[in-house]
């Protein structure tokens, strides 16, 4: 499958834990973005990775908030002493021209 | 700021078309899209329009853009059960390099 790959599909984590979400992109696909969606809600942008420079971040990434992108290939994206409100489905997206194709997602839930 | 606006539910008849609606604010978007996202699932990019284009088409599916409105449909042809899911509209923020800004969605259902 040559689709944007995201692992874990599912995370479930208690409060205050720190998680870490992966998301292999279509290879050559330059930019990748990260998005969160909550219930009834569309995606919200996080942040953008051009190659391994995080270009732009969303006022939504607060301080427990950090994504990573090295050697331009995988990225990560940790949450650090999540809290109940960082409960969304959390979701990768590459681009290289102008189609941008997501992955699965990533479903958080914090207890 | 941006923003883009669209109805949040629509039912219709299977074999009847859907039109699903959407507005936009950022009069540089390049690029409108529309995504399809089933339960638990990610989002399956449908189609994108440019925007010098005026109307696409992609077998059942026709994407018509106005632009001086900023108004942005979809309409799908024939519908059918699996068509039934949530639809997303999205605009390129800032050109072709940017983000993209969505709709909350639209929730089609399609009776039998």
């Amino acid at each position: 499958d040559t689709g944007v790959s995201q692992n874990p599909r599912h995370k479930i984590t208690k409060r205050g834990q720190n998680v870490t979400f992966r998301c292999d992109p279509i290879s050559e696909h330059n930019r990748l973005y990260w998005y969160r969606q909550t219930l009834g809600q569309g995606p919200e942008f996080l942040t953008y990775f051009q190659n391994e420079a995080q270009l732009e971040k969303s006022r939504l990434l607060s301080d427990r908030f950090s994504a990573e992108r090295p050697k331009g290939s995988f990225s990560t994206l940790e949450i650090q002493r999540t809290e109940q409100g960082d409960s969304a489905m959390y979701l990768c997206a590459s681009k290289r021209d102008t189609e941008a194709f997501f992955g699965q997602g990533t479903r958080l839930t914090v207890v | 700021g941006e923003d883009v606006e669209q109805s949040l539910f629509l039912s219709v008849r299977e074999g009847d078309s859907s039109v699903i609606n959407c507005t936009y604010t950022d009069s540089s978007s390049t690029y409108l899209y529309w995504y399809k996202q089933e339960p638990g699932a990610g989002l399956q990019l449908l189609t994108y329009i440019f925007s010098n284009m005026d109307m696409k088409q992609d077998q059942r599916l026709t994407v018509l853009l106005n632009k001086k409105d900023k108004h942005l449909s979809l309409r799908i042809a024939d519908t059918q059960t699996g068509d039934s899911a949530i639809y997303f509209c999205a605009e390129n923020y800032g050109g072709s390099q940017g983000n993209l800004i969505f709709g909350k969605g639209t929730k089609l259902s399609v009776k039998p």
